[in-house]
């Protein structure tokens, strides 16, 4: 049972390159999450999606976009990655709002961009 | 939309004495509050939970209150070791069904040998 799995771990960006991370989950989870997290910000979230089929923006979309391939795994893609989106990123998952058992996060990956 | 504070962001205590860290929320509507403690470079893990309908719960050395009427809820830890030096977070949330966790900044505890 692995859990909330993430890839790739770390990466290095040049700004205007894109990528995709990847996320995967195994424990039949219907929500799935991504944070960022910064230096004394906190954990903040990107995008989340409630069920399959369903995304929504959070507190900091702004040049991001995701995808819930199915019910275990969900993407967030970067356009063209900037400086300011160095960080690192959480993917997360939950059994489903209302019925709360925390979430499940994932190991991270630490992105720079150069 | 719901607003998480933590106060203070550090704390230092010395091994064995207790640690406090308290949150505050906004939206009366929040029912679920869960705490996560991260070590340096690792992933946040839940180490416990209330919910609103209890006002304290324990688990061997920490125990999480919950007042509903203030709006704050704390995380306490006893005996303090060591290895509970790390980043610890509050969360809180509602039960919609497009309800997510908003996270307090984090406090990082330093408990001295």
């Amino acid at each position: 049972n692995a859990g909330v799995t993430q890839t790739p771990k770390f990466q290095v960006l040049k700004t205007g390159q894109s990528m995709t991370l990847q996320c995967a989950q195994d424990m039949n989870h219907n929500s799935m999450y991504w944070y960022r997290q910064d230096p004394g910000m906190g954990l903040r979230l990107i995008y989340y999606s409630a069920s399959e089929g369903t995304t929504d923006k959070g507190e900091v979309p702004n040049g991001y976009n995701v995808s819930r391939l199915n019910k275990r795994e969900f993407s967030l893609r970067l356009e063209s990655a900037a400086p300011s989106q160095t960080s690192v990123y959480f993917c997360a998952s939950s059994y489903r709002p209302g019925q709360w058992n925390g979430y499940t996060f994932g190991s991270g990956t630490r992105l720079t961009v150069v | 939309g719901e607003n998480v504070e933590q106060h203070p962001s550090t704390l230092s205590v010395q091994e064995g004495d207790s640690a406090v860290i308290k949150c505050t929320y906004s939206d009366s509507a929040s029912n679920y509050f869960p705490w996560y403690k991260q070590e340096l470079g690792k992933r946040p893990q839940l180490i416990i939970d209330i919910r609103s309908n209890v006002g304290e719960k324990k688990d061997q050395r920490i125990a999480v209150t919950l007042n509903k009427t203030a709006k704050h809820f704390s995380l306490h830890i006893t005996e303090t070791q060591p290895e509970d030096s790390a980043v610890y977070f509050c969360a809180a949330t509602g039960t919609g069904a497009n309800s997510k966790l908003t996270f307090g900044k984090g406090i990082t505890l330093s408990v001295r040998p």
